[in-house]
């Protein structure tokens, strides 16, 4: 099984509409990451929480919300989506420290 | 002004063709240098972690160095399989990964 799993893998909505992308980790660890990946833009930074009381905003994170379910979830809402919101959505989680970030296999999302 | 930077953006070898994929960066304070490979439609997989300069790490064909300004991944021999993006990013402080915009390697059979 997969150590991070992002739900759904594929999503295409209407502008105006309200998202949820959710993500589980099994890896026991602390912090979980949202990024989106744009072409030509590379991976940019949504929102992280160092655990379920600490979540800070990223680079980009207007537009989007997070939610710190418990140790293991970490989701992230669209209120209501706009078509320059079509990406790709990677969740990411690691240790304490300069560790390695370890990413799920991504949402693709269309916002029509 | 980009902080780092990969190049080039796209490369083409022949299988067996030996080449290296350069990350260059300009942040200061670096805590940690992360190369992933990225297949499409899928999620960065994690390759290597460089900590300080002068330090090499290798699995497979694959082989990641780091100096104080950049970081090569070389690839030995490289195999149809061995395509993908390859991705540099860098951990300033104690969670800001600042990625690179990758490069796309193909290689032909």
């Amino acid at each position: 099984d997969a150590d991070v799993t992002q739900t759904p893998r594929n999503r295409i909505t209407k502008t105006g509409k309200r998202i949820m992308l959710e993500c589980s980790q099994t890896k026991g660890h602390d912090r979980m990451y949202w990024y989106r990946q744009d072409p030509g833009l590379g991976l940019r930074l949504i929102y992280y929480s160092f655990d379920v009381k600490d979540i800070n905003k990223g680079e980009i994170s207007d537009g989007y919300s997070v939610s710190r379910q418990a140790q293991a979830k970490f989701s992230l809402s669209l209120e209501s989506a706009i078509p320059n919101q079509t990406a790709l959505y990677f969740c990411a989680t690691s240790d304490g420290g300069p560790n390695t970030q370890y990413f799920g296999p991504g949402t693709r999302l269309t916002v029509l | 002004e980009d902080q780092v930077t990969q190049s080039p953006e796209a490369l083409r070898l022949q299988e067996g063709e030996s080449s290296s994929l350069n990350c260059s960066y300009t942040v200061s304070g670096l805590r940690g240098l992360f190369w992933y490979r990225q297949d499409p439609g899928k999620g960065p997989e994690f390759l290597f972690t460089l900590y300080s300069a002068g330090e090499e790490k290798e699995k497979e064909r694959l082989k990641a160095t780091l100096t104080k300004k950049e970081s090569f991944l070389h690839i030995t021999a490289p195999k149809p399989e061995d395509s993908a993006t390859y991705l540099c990013a860098v951990l300033e402080g104690n969670y800001k990964l600042t990625f690179g915009k990758g490069t796309l390697l193909t290689v032909n059979p």
